[in-house]
């Protein structure tokens, strides 16, 4: 059993259709994490969360919509995407939000195209 | 603002030693992370650095000068398997100790 497990790992979508990535850490950490990674550019932190509460939003657009029922889980709601949302979602966990050992614990990322 | 510079690619021989650098400017430093990350996998965290000088994790080593806002990856007896992205992070205090990460190096490695 992987420590992030994030699905589905490869999604397309029209602009107009509305999906849901889901992660998942079996590791018992109180953060998690959503960046988002495109070519040759550095890792984009889009929310924060620590024990259910989202502690950061990094002017993501609203079309961007996350939910944390638990500790355990994350979801990213995608909904009216342009293309250039076309990227790499990564999740990731750590013990806690300020990730004081600079440790994080990454998914293998959802693989996002927007037509 | 915050940056961090660190080569796009840089090319090895197996067997061979390599190093990657990482040059930043942050507000408010605590520590620098370095990840690997094989393509279409996860990025695996590696090492972080919180005080001047060096750290060994087995054939891998990573330095960190506060002062020179500098540190450095170091691979040594290199093997096939290292060829990968690897990105320096900084966790400073004006992002709330989150990370801002560098665009990534990718590490080619000749037989």
């Amino acid at each position: 059993e992987t420590g992030v497990t994030q699905t589905p790992r490869h999604l397309v979508m029209g602009m107009t259709n509305k999906k849901s990535l889901k992660c998942e850490q079996h590791l018992g950490h109180n953060a998690m994490y959503w960046y988002k990674q495109s070519a040759k550019k550095p890792l984009e932190l889009m929310f924060v969360y620590n024990f259910k509460e989202q502690t950061e939003n990094n002017s993501v657009p609203s079309r961007f919509s996350p939910e944390c029922p638990n500790s355990s889980h994350l979801f990213l709601h995608l909904h009216t995407l342009q293309p250039e949302d076309s990227a790499l979602y990564l999740c990731a966990s750590s013990q806690d939000h300020k990730a004081n050992t600079g440790e994080l614990f990454f998914g293998e990322g959802s693989r996002l195209t927007v037509l | 603002g915050q940056s961090l510079e660190q080569p796009s690619e840089v090319t090895a021989v197996e067997g061979a030693i390599v190093q990657i650098n990482c040059t930043y400017q942050t507000s408010g430093f605590y520590g620098l992370s370095w990840y690997q990350q094989h393509d279409g996998g996860a990025p695996t965290f590696l090492s972080y650095n919180a005080l001047d000088g060096l750290e060994e994790t087995g054939r891998f080593s990573s330095f960190l000068s506060r002062s020179d806002s500098y540190g450095y990856l170091l691979l040594q007896e290199l093997q096939m398997k290292d060829s990968a992205s690897y990105f320096c992070a900084v966790r400073e205090r004006d992002s709330n100790y989150q990370l801002i990460w560098g665009a990534g190096t990718k590490l080619i490695i000749k037989p």
